[in-house]
């Protein structure tokens, strides 16, 4: 069974509207950390926003937000106001204690198209 | 600046041809690994090192070697590159390897085995 889980493969968007990114993880580790990074066509990994298992309030960085549900194991990135720039693949991440060691797991991404 | 430097950003060997990719990072940073990206398959991780002279297998560590033998570099070789080892190639390091520690990511290695 997949850790990391992101349904949408492709998502489009109209400029300056909002969009959610979908990300469900599986763990039994109760300290975890999930991420979001954002991998634009010339290939770099950007990191975005990160949500840690204890935090009681819902991570937010400029016009990223992550919709934390702990319940159901979801991890959402909420994109506000989309722009152009925003094109690009996300991959949501998660890192959990594995034997000795924290292991971290990557989604296979959601790509997204920020159109005029 | 702070950052993870990754060296050469596009490769083009032949099967069997030893190479190494080089990463380094000016953050102190304690846990460096190294990740494939191929299409479809997100990132996978191959080997990872919490500190200096400790290294230990990830998901995909078959084919590739690592050494850690200062804080700040972390070199990935493949000793016999082989046409499925072609793949974008990332390198990584965080302050710590625990769960709430935030990885930053160099900017990718092209490779294309022939």
């Amino acid at each position: 069974a997949q850790k990391i889980t992101q349904t949408q493969p492709g998502m489009f968007v109209q400029e300056k509207e909002a969009v959610t990114l979908d990300c469900t993880y599986d763990t039994s580790d109760p300290s975890y950390g999930l991420f979001w990074y954002k991998q634009p066509s010339s290939g770099e990994m950007i990191f975005l926003i990160y949500q840690g298992s204890y935090d009681q309030q819902n991570a937010t960085e400029g016009r990223y937000s992550l919709n934390f549900q702990k319940a159901r194991k979801s991890a959402n990135l909420v994109i506000s106001a989309s722009q152009l720039g925003d094109s690009a693949m996300y991959f949501c991440a998660m890192r959990e204690r594995t034997g000795g060691s924290y292991i971290p797991t990557f989604g296979r991404g959601t790509s997204l198209i920020v159109h005029p | 600046e702070a950052q993870v430097t990754q060296n050469p950003r596009y490769l083009i060997t032949v099967t069997g041809k030893k190479l190494t990719v080089t990463c380094s990072q000016n953050m102190n940073h304690e846990y460096m690994s190294w990740y494939r990206q191929d299409p479809g398959l997100g990132l996978r991780q191959i080997y990872y090192s919490m500190n200096v002279e400790v290294t230990d297998k990830g998901d995909v560590p078959e084919g590739y070697k690592v050494s850690r033998k200062e804080k700040r570099n972390f070199p990935l070789i493949l000793e016999s590159p082989s046409p499925n080892q072609t793949s974008l190639y990332f390198c990584a390091s965080s302050f710590g390897g625990r769960g709430q520690e935030t990885q930053y990511f160099g900017p990718g290695t092209r490779l294309l085995v022939l």
